[in-house]
């Protein structure tokens, strides 16, 4: 079974505080992603990575940056957080290449910034 | 632009056949996704389609008309079980951004005894 593990699931942090969400899976995945869920807007992609050093901007990268160093990790990264980017975050991955391999969820980590 | 439509909630008894219906406009298709999502939870894999038609695997089925835009998982015999939120997601075929999911806001079923 793929295991995608994300390193929180609860986290609180203050505003202006620099915030570091990591992810770690274990099936050696070439596509990453992290996504925000909000209630009534689903889920929202804000960046992801289709191998180690690649990166790509998704729908709402703004207030976040992201680095994959080594294939099984994907961090995602507030560099000053605000009030509005208190939401649960879910990061993903994927087996690149035929278009059924589905993503593959972690647990999410709950963001409240104070 | 991608917009995916679904219904916000729905709500059914135990045994019920209820029916999630999901619209999608984008400008690539690859594929579409069926998630379940329990509160508090991560989504988990229930469904893709790609090709017209039905596709069925024990008590869900999925449904896809690509030239409609439009697919549907239909879950007979609900169980209480089966309360969650069920999210509509496509995949596109446009370059760099393959295996991209353009996800809808999920339709919040809940199962009734």
């Amino acid at each position: 079974d793929v295991k995608v593990t994300q390193s929180s699931r609860y986290l609180v942090k203050r505003t202006g505080e620099k915030v570091f969400l990591e992810c770690v899976q274990d099936m050696d995945h070439e596509n990453m992603f992290w996504y925000r869920q909000d209630p009534g807007l689903g889920l929202r992609l804000i960046y992801f990575s289709y191998d180690v050093k690649m990166k790509e901007k998704g729908d709402i990268p703004e207030g976040y940056s992201v680095s994959r160093e080594k294939k099984e990790r994907f961090s995602l990264i507030l560099e000053s957080a605000s009030t509005n980017q208190t939401s649960m975050y879910l990061c993903a991955s994927r087996r690149q290449g035929a278009s059924n391999q589905p993503q593959h969820f972690g647990d999410g980590t709950r963001l409240s910034i104070l | 632009g991608q917009n995916i439509d679904q219904p916000t909630e729905m709500t059914a008894t135990e045994g019920a056949i209820v029916q999630i219906n999901c619209t999608y406009q984008t400008s690539g298709f690859n594929g579409l996704f069926w998630y379940q999502q329990h509160a508090g939870e991560a989504p988990t894999f229930l469904s893709y389609n790609v090709l017209d038609g039905l596709e069925e695997k024990g008590r869900f089925s999925s449904f896809l008309s690509r030239s409609k835009g439009y697919s549907y998982l239909l879950l007979k015999e609900l169980q209480m079980k089966d309360s969650a939120s069920y999210l509509c997601a496509v995949s596109s075929d446009r370059g760099s951004t393959l295996g991209r999911l353009y996800f809808g806001r999920g339709t919040q079923l809940t199962v009734w005894p």
